[in-house]
């Protein structure tokens, strides 16, 4: 059972490239995230999918785009990737189902650094 | 609106110390609270979890209680290991609808020495 999943595991990229983050989940899971990870400032929420079909933005959803692919796949995209957004990033995924108390499983996270 | 203020790392203990690292939150309603584990180059895993007041999480040795009149949910472990050191987070579950999306702060470094 491999859980959530991420590809790449490392990136770098030059400042105006584009790339797309990958994430699978294997658990029948309805609702996955994304989120960014930086020092001093723990997780923050980029943006999220309730369920197959439907996304919404978190907290920091500016220079993104995601796409929720089925029910399995959610991607994140940098159109144009800026310094700024070098960080490590997380996939998760979680089935809530009227249950407040339910986890949220995480990948390994891929770390991009953008130069 | 929501948020968790956790204590600043690093924290270095000696094995067997007493381990306490403070986590308090704001929230509207009673959000669920949860304490993550990060291990060195891999995600987050879920330690403990609580979902209303005076609830006790527990695991691997690992507290934490939902205090609602102190809006506090601390992380302590009696005796701790060097297998320990790692990066805890403490979240707040922002249930709304069909997403629990989490509030985190901003991660506390527990490094354990033998």
């Amino acid at each position: 059972n491999a859980g959530v999943t991420q590809t790449p595991k490392f990136q770098v990229l030059k400042t105006g490239q584009s790339m797309t983050l990958q994430c699978a989940q294997d658990m029948n899971h309805n609702s996955m995230y994304w989120y960014r990870q930086d020092p001093g400032m723990g997780l923050r929420l980029i943006y999220y999918s309730a369920s197959e079909g439907t996304t919404d933005k978190g907290e920091v959803p500016n220079g993104y785009n995601v796409s929720r692919l089925n029910k399995r796949e959610f991607s994140l995209r940098l159109e144009s990737a800026a310094p700024s957004q070098t960080s490590v990033y997380f996939c998760a995924s979680s089935e809530v189902g009227g249950r407040r108390n339910t986890e949220a499983f995480f990948g390994q996270g891929t770390r991009l650094t953008v130069v | 609106g929501n948020s968790v203020t956790q204590m600043e790392g690093p924290v270095t203990l000696s094995e067997e110390a007493f381990l306490t690292i403070n986590c308090t939150y704001t929230a509207t309603g009673y959000p669920s609270l949860f304490w993550y584990v990060q291990y060195p180059g891999e995600g987050l895993q879920l330690l403990l979890k609580a979902t209303k007041a005076d609830d006790k999480g527990s695991n691997k040795g690992f507290e934490a209680t939902y205090r609602k009149e102190t809006t506090s949910f601390h992380l302590e472990k009696g005796s701790v290991q060097v297998s320990d050191s790692a990066v805890y987070f403490c979240a707040l579950g922002n249930y709304g609808g069909a997403t629990n999306k989490l509030i985190f702060g901003t991660g506390t470094l527990l490094a354990v020495q033998p």
